[in-house]
């Protein structure tokens, strides 16, 4: 079956530092990679994805790159602000299932101090 | 504005009583799902739904029930609560089935306790 597992939390850093977040899947189709977002007291926004292999998804300074060679695909930004306090979920979707679903890592909190 | 909307938003609530969750999109949606979230086990899909009448289990479905009579509402239903149904849950919808490759649009959540 699918599966994520995602780098465990909580991260706590300071404003400026380089964050970044390992992600690892197992599929046994065509996986879409993704990554959600999740502010304080918020849903879950889309953050970046990645539909196939070598391909860089970007957004807010953040970026990831799908490795099919290791299966992952860790998130990173190079220098984070306060507001990027959030919980981040690693994610996947297998067209080769057929399943219509997501599944998600456990979720990374990261607090960013001022 | 373009989202998807759940109500309540918080509930409190004691075991065995019947409760149902609303969730509802203005994107005209084919298809709809149910999730839960739960410390260390990220979220987990309870039921979906690729279109109007069509209906089927997740990974998670003890417990719960589903409709979809509209296509814009996908109504969560728990006919007797239990505690380790204490959980955060969230609705989703994307364009079409095969859109769930592209991306999900989720709602605000829902706090559910069961005492």
């Amino acid at each position: 079956g699918n599966s994520v597992t995602q780098m465990e939390g909580p991260v706590t850093l300071s404003e400026e530092a380089f964050l970044t977040i390992n992600c690892t899947y197992t599929a046994t189709g065509y996986p879409s990679l993704f990554w959600y977002v999740q502010y304080p007291g918020e849903g879950l926004q889309l953050l970046l994805k990645a539909t196939k292999a070598d391909d860089k998804g970007s957004n807010k300074g953040f970026e990831a790159t799908y490795r099919k060679e290791t299966t992952s695909f860790h998130l990173e930004k190079g220098s984070v602000q306060v507001s990027d306090s959030a919980v981040y979920f690693c994610a996947l979707s297998d067209r080769g299932s057929n399943d219509y679903k997501l599944s998600f890592g456990a979720g990374t909190t990261v607090t960013v101090r001022a | 504005e373009a989202q998807v909307t759940q109500n309540p938003r918080y509930l409190i609530t004691v075991t065995g009583k019947k409760l149902t969750v609303t969730c509802s999109q203005n994107m005209n949606h084919e298809y709809m799902s149910w999730y839960r979230q739960d410390p260390g086990l990220g979220l987990r899909q309870i039921y979906y739904s690729m279109n109007v009448e069509v209906t089927d289990k997740g990974d998670v479905p003890e417990g719960y029930k589903v409709s979809r009579k509209e296509k814009r509402n996908f109504p969560l239903i728990l006919e007797s609560p239990s505690p380790n149904q204490t959980s955060l849950y969230f609705c989703a919808s994307s364009l079409s089935p095969s859109s769930v490759y592209n991306e999900q649009f989720f709602g605000p959540g829902t706090r559910l306790t069961v005492l």
